[in-house]
């Protein structure tokens, strides 16, 4: 079965700090990988993907994740982080390899940002 | 600018009373998903369409639980009886999985509390 973890529930930053939230996966094969950001009230918006290839991926709004498979991670970085980024990331993952194309999502983290 | 679109915004209903949530999902799109999302478990799939057709609805309670796509563009989740632990934000995304895409596009959601 497929599985994320990130391991922080709650991350504070200052503004114009650099960001990087953490992303752990479990699958047997290579996954299909996202990060998705959701602002208070709202649905989920997509910040990027990976599904092959470069294993440096770039998102909207500055957003960049790395794929490492040596230590099954997909972490999130912004170098310069905006007020407006305040929200909370989660990571998912979908299968490829079975036909099943539902995403598994973790469990979030939350990102505050300080003046 | 097309979108997933969720309806209603807001439920609040009575313990017992039948609950119907609607989605219209992004012309063209042949994949459906309906998530629930708590501060307990998360964000969950309930159930996903392919087609029109149910490819998986494991994580939906059967015995309160329907989830039907009596045509490309609606989409229904319905709860009969209600209970209060069906109090969440239901999510309904839709994506276009061709070969290796299986990107998901969500909707505001609806959120339902039951009293």
């Amino acid at each position: 079965a497929q599985s994320v973890t990130q391991p922080d529930i709650h991350i504070t930053v200052s503004e114009g700090a650099s960001l990087e939230l953490r992303c752990n996966y479990s699958y047997g094969a290579t996954p299909y990988l996202f990060w998705y950001v959701q602002s208070p009230g709202q649905g989920l918006q997509l910040l990027l993907k990976y599904f092959s290839g470069d294993t440096l991926v770039q998102g909207i709004k500055g957003f960049e994740a790395e794929f490492k498979r040596s230590q099954s991670s997909f972490n999130l970085r912004k170098p310069s982080v905006h007020w407006s980024d305040a929200a909370e990331y989660f990571c998912a993952v979908g299968a490829m390899d079975t036909g099943r194309r539902a995403l598994t999502f973790g469990s979030g983290t939350r990102l505050q940002v300080q003046p | 600018d097309a979108r997933v679109t969720q309806t209603p915004r807001h439920k609040v209903t009575e313990m017992g009373q039948e609950v119907t949530m609607r989605c219209q999902p992004i012309l063209g799109h042949n994949t459906v998903f309906w998530y629930r999302q708590t501060m307990m478990q998360g964000l969950e799939l309930l159930a996903y369409f392919r087609n029109r057709a149910p490819l998986d609805d494991s994580g939906m309670p059967k015995d309160r639980f329907s989830a039907e796509m009596p045509d490309a563009t609606l989409a229904t989740l319905k709860i009969q009886p209600s209970e209060p632990r069906d109090s969440a934000v239901y999510f309904c995304a839709s994506g276009l999985v061709l070969g290796k895409n299986t990107e998901a596009f969500f909707g505001q959601g609806t959120r339902l509390t039951v009293v």
